[in-house]
């Protein structure tokens, strides 16, 4: 594709059960990033894969957080036991090996009831 | 850790005016930059970096930047705004060579 893709664009969903939102990296791409925004800030780190391994998981805020990338190329971010302070958006983006420019994807908006 | 400030929270410009956006950050070594611009409904857009050599660094729809290292500052510029540069701009810093640490944001308004 021409562009980093995520699904879905907007996932609404009770406190308490767990969620999956998925990243389609740039074709090629090595690294792939998870990000959170949450409203009125900047994103923040989540966890940086390059090919199939995590490479960086120190921005996951707690266990109830995981990220897998089984292929090295599409990935899933899943939460469980979701909370009310997860809503935000959540952004993955991909670049030609860690470092380089990162090219982001539309967001992923979840709210929790 | 690495941080970065971005002072104003909103500004306003009128359109035809030019614009500057100020970011600080914080980094022991030589930082790789970033200005990125979010509008509404929109991914992060990349503007410009900054990585080494000349300081002032050129990006898309007419923006640039100045990196001065001696104030730890990235401001982001632009001669003359346009209604559609409403958005809002986030400055980055790399750290640890990977992940992207920004800033809160400056959200810009542009006045008739």
């Amino acid at each position: 594709g021409a562009g980093v893709s995520q699904t879905p664009s907007n996932k609404v969903t009770e406190k308490g059960k767990y969620v999956e939102l998925r990243c389609d990296p740039i074709s090629g791409h090595t690294a792939l990033y998870w990000y959170r925004q949450s409203l009125g800030q900047g994103p923040e780190f989540l966890i940086y894969f390059q090919g199939t391994g995590a490479a960086d998981d120190s921005g996951l805020p707690n266990d109830r957080f995981f990220a897998v990338r089984p292929e090295g190329s599409v990935s899933t971010l899943k939460i469980q036991r979701t909370e009310r302070g997860d809503s935000a958006v959540y952004l993955c983006a991909s670049s030609w090996g860690g470092g380089n420019e990162q090219f982001f994807g539309p967001g992923t908006r979840l709210t929790v009831l | 850790a690495q941080s970065v400030t971005q002072p104003d929270i909103h500004i306003t410009v009128s359109e035809g005016a030019s614009l500057e956006l100020r970011c600080n950050y914080s980094y022991g070594a030589t930082p790789y930059l970033f200005w990125y611009v979010q509008s509404p409904g929109q991914g992060l857009q990349l503007l410009l970096k900054y990585f080494s050599g000349d300081t002032l660094v050129q990006g898309i729809k007419g923006f640039e930047a100045e990196f001065k290292r001696s104030q730890s500052s990235f401001n982001l510029r632009k001669p003359s705004v346009h209604w559609s540069d409403a958005a809002e701009y986030f400055c980055a810093v790399v750290q640890g060579g990977t992940a992207l640490i920004f800033g809160k944001g400056t959200t810009l308004s542009v006045s008739s």
